[in-house]
C-alpha cells in the first residue's frame, strides 16, 4: 500500500520560530509537492521538487524554503514563522512517468498554528 | 501550461439527488485527466481518472467522461449519499514525462443532507 507520511498532524509554534515540516514517501517517486490549504483559497502550491536537490517555486513561495537531500524526503521550512502561515499543509508525491500513472498521492496533512 | 476551470461551490443536495460538477480544461498534447476527493480532516485522494479521449473513469458510483471535442471532464453521480459530502477537485491535465506545476484551486464543496 502506497504511503505518504507527514511528521505531525498538529503543530503549534510561536511567531519567529523556525519550523520544519517533514514528508516521506515510500513509492520511489521523483516528484514531490508542498501545498497549503486555506478556507476560500483552496489548495495553493508552495514548492515542488522533481529530483534530489532540485526545487521549483510554486505560486506562493514567499516565507518558505524547501530541502530535498534524499529522494524519499521533502522538507518544508518556515525560516521565521508568522501568524499568516497558520494553515493546513499538505505534501504529495507522484511519478514522472507516463501520464496515466501521474496520480498524486497525498499525506494526511499538518495543521500548523502560529501564535 | 495546462489548466482547469471548475464549477464553484458549495453545492447542497438531498440524499439520492443527481450530482454534476462541471470541469473544463486547456491542455497540449494527449494528457490524462483526474478527479480527486478530500473527505473532512483528510488529505486528497484520487477518485477517478481517464487517460484518453472518450474514456470514462468511474469509482464509488461517480463517473466522468473525457470529452476532447468540448474539453470537458464533468463529474457525475446518479444518487448521492450523505457519505459523499466532501470537497471535489478537478486536477489540471497531466502529460507524460518530466514534471509539471500542478495547481488544484478551490475545489467544489459538496454537502449532502438526509
Amino acid at each position: 500500500d502506497v504511503k505518504v507520511t507527514q511528521s505531525s498532524r498538529y503543530l503549534v509554534k510561536r511567531t519567529g520560530e523556525k519550523v520544519f515540516l517533514e514528508c516521506v514517501q515510500d513509492m520511489d517517486h521523483e516528484n514531490m509537492f508542498w501545498y497549503r490549504q486555506d478556507p476560500g483559497l483552496g489548495l495553493r502550491l508552495i514548492y515542488f521538487s522533481y529530483d534530489v536537490k532540485m526545487k521549483e517555486k510554486g505560486d506562493i513561495p514567499e516565507g518558505y524554503s524547501v530541502s530535498r537531500e534524499k529522494k524519499e524526503r521533502f522538507s518544508l521550512i518556515l525560516e521565521s514563522a508568522s501568524t499568516n502561515q497558520t494553515s493546513m499543509y499538505l505534501c504529495a508525491s507522484e511519478t514522472s512517468g507516463l501520464s496515466n500513472d501521474r496520480e498524486q498521492y497525498f499525506g494526511p496533512g499538518t495543521r500548523l498554528t502560529v501564535t | 501550461g495546462n489548466s482547469v476551470t471548475q464549477m464553484e461551490g458549495p453545492v447542497t443536495l438531498s440524499e439520492e439527488a443527481f450530482l454534476t460538477i462541471n470541469c473544463t480544461y486547456t491542455a497540449t498534447g494527449y494528457p490524462s485527466l483526474f478527479w480527486y476527493v478530500q473527505y473532512p480532516g483528510e488529505g486528497l485522494q484520487l477518485l477517478l481518472k481517464a487517460t484518453k479521449a472518450d474514456d470514462k473513469g468511474s469509482n464509488k458510483g461517480f463517473e466522468a467522461t473525457y470529452r476532447k471535442e468540448t474539453t470537458s471532464f464533468h463529474l457525475e453521480k446518479g444518487s448521492v449519499q450523505v457519505s459523499d459530502s466532501a470537497v471535489y477537485f478537478c486536477a489540471p491535465p497531466i502529460n507524460s514525462g518530466g514534471y509539471q506545476k500542478v495547481t488544484f484551486g478551490t475545489g467544489t464543496k459538496l454537502q449532502v443532507i438526509p
